[in-house]
């Protein structure tokens, strides 16, 4: 069965400081992955999407940037957080297709920018 | 891209019926539904890929209607663990890009 990872679970970090997130799925080939971002009681962001290793397509011009270095790895990157980046970044695959497939979600890690 | 969802919040009692509207201004290929539980990740609920389809699970059932661009989705006789956000998604005809709706906060109370 597939599965996927998300660390850290929660994260505290100051403005200006670096920020690494990684996204692992297990049990699956050449998936879909996607960063989602959600802001306290707000709605999904889609921030990153990629198709493949290398392959990564942005829709939000903002401070943050995304790698796939490996086919089942999905990293989402900062190199200086700013107060608005806060809040609950998602992670997500789904069978390669042109969206006929249902999306699995990873536990979330919930960023705090002080 | 965001689909916009109505009505932003609903209370229900247990028992009773919903519908929550899912309206997108772009031509869709699929519509999924998604529910998310306070602090958790939203989890699937169903997919509707045809025009006109409706599909079911349990006591939820949901249309689309393509030349609309439009999907509902449709609680019965609602339960208390239907409490939560729900998110309508589309995916649009080309391309892999994945958006979720402005969400609907459902709250059933005994």
């Amino acid at each position: 069965s597939q599965t996927i990872h998300q660390w850290p679970a929660t994260l505290v970090q100051p403005v200006g400081s670096p920020l690494s997130l990684e996204c692992t799925v297990e049990g699956t080939s050449n998936p879909n992955l996607y960063w989602y971002r959600q802001a306290a009681g707000r709605g999904l962001q889609l921030l990153f999407y990629s198709v493949g290793i290398g392959q990564i397509s942005s829709e939000v011009p903002q401070n943050l940037s995304a790698s796939r270095p490996q086919d089942r790895q999905f990293i989402l990157s900062s190199k200086k957080l700013l107060l608005s980046d806060s809040g609950f970044y998602l992670c997500a695959w789904s069978v390669a297709g042109v969206g006929s497939y249902e999306q699995y979600f990873g536990p979330g890690t919930r960023l705090t920018v002080t | 891209q965001q689909p916009v969802q109505s009505p932003q919040a609903v209370i229900l009692r247990e028992g009773e019926d919903a519908v929550i509207n899912c309206s997108s201004s772009k031509a869709l290929y699929s519509v999924h539904w998604y529910r998310q539980k306070h602090g958790e990740a939203p989890v699937f609920l169903m997919i509707l890929l045809k025009g006109g389809e409706q599909k079911g699970h349990e006591k939820i059932s949901a249309s689309f209607n393509e030349k609309k661009q439009q999907s509902s989705l449709y609680l019965t006789a609602s339960q208390l663990s239907y409490s939560g956000t729900y998110f309508c998604g589309s995916s649009p005809l080309a391309g892999n890009q994945f958006y979720f709706g402005t969400g609907t906060s459902l709250t059933v109370i005994p």
